[in-house]
């Protein structure tokens, strides 16, 4: 079946710091990919998506490439802040029918000043 | 636009009572889901409604029942409740079918069941 796998956590950074989130999918066929963001005490966000190989999806200084080589979606940010704290999902899409996010397990980042 | 709304924020039941989370939208939205959210599981779909009088079952359906009487609201029952149901449940919408479609999605009901 579908499914992703997103790097445990916390990944436990200082302010400034360079970010990376890795997360890998596996898919029969090419799903539409997606981060979402939850901050704490709220529901999830979308905070960038790829519809198909070699996208690159941003947004928030946040960047993510949809690579089909190596069924892989990386978050990164050049320089986190102490309001990037939250926990990031991963999620993907298969290109029929209802949308049925398939999701990661989630990677809680704490960003310290 | 208040956007996904959900009530309650959070409910304890004991175990064998019923009750139904309430979720709303009011972005004319078609498409509803209901999650859980549990620790090192991310998300699971448990039903979903493609619009009003429209819903099937998604990954975890086993003791909970939707309806979809209106496109604004989509309640979320449980039956009887289990220990095992005590979790985190979202509501989300959609306004397309297109894979790409974002998906809105509530503050959530934290549920323990005792």
């Amino acid at each position: 079946g579908n499914s992703v796998t997103q790097m445990e956590g916390p990944v436990t950074l200082s302010e400034e710091a360079f970010l990376t989130i890795n997360c890998t999918y596996t898919a029969t066929g090419y799903p539409s990919l997606f981060w979402y963001v939850q901050y704490p005490g709220e529901g999830l966000q979308l905070l960038l998506k790829a519809t198909k190989a070699d996208d690159k999806g941003s947004n928030k200084g946040f960047e993510a490439t949809y690579r089909k080589e190596t069924t892989s979606f990386h978050l990164e940010k050049g320089s986190v802040q102490v309001s990037d704290s939250a926990v990031y999902f991963c999620a993907l899409n298969m290109n029929t029918g209802f949308q049925k996010l398939v999701f990661g397990t989630g990677t809680r980042l704490l960003v310290s000043p | 636009n208040a956007g996904v709304t959900q009530t309650p924020k959070f409910q304890v039941l004991k175990t064998g009572q019923s009750m139904t989370l309430q979720c709303a939208q009011d972005m004319n939205h078609e498409y509803m889901s209901w999650y859980r959210q549990d620790p090192g599981m991310g998300l699971r779909l448990i039903h979903y409604s493609v619009g009003a009088g429209i819903t099937d079952q998604g990954e975890v359906p086993n003791g909970y029942n939707v309806s979809r009487s209106t496109t604004e609201d989509f309640p979320l029952r449980l039956l009887s409740a289990a220990p095992s149901q005590t979790s985190v449940y979202f509501c989300a919408s959609s306004e397309g079918l297109a894979s790409g479609s974002e998906q809105y999605f509530g503050p959530g009901t934290r549920l323990t069941v005792t």
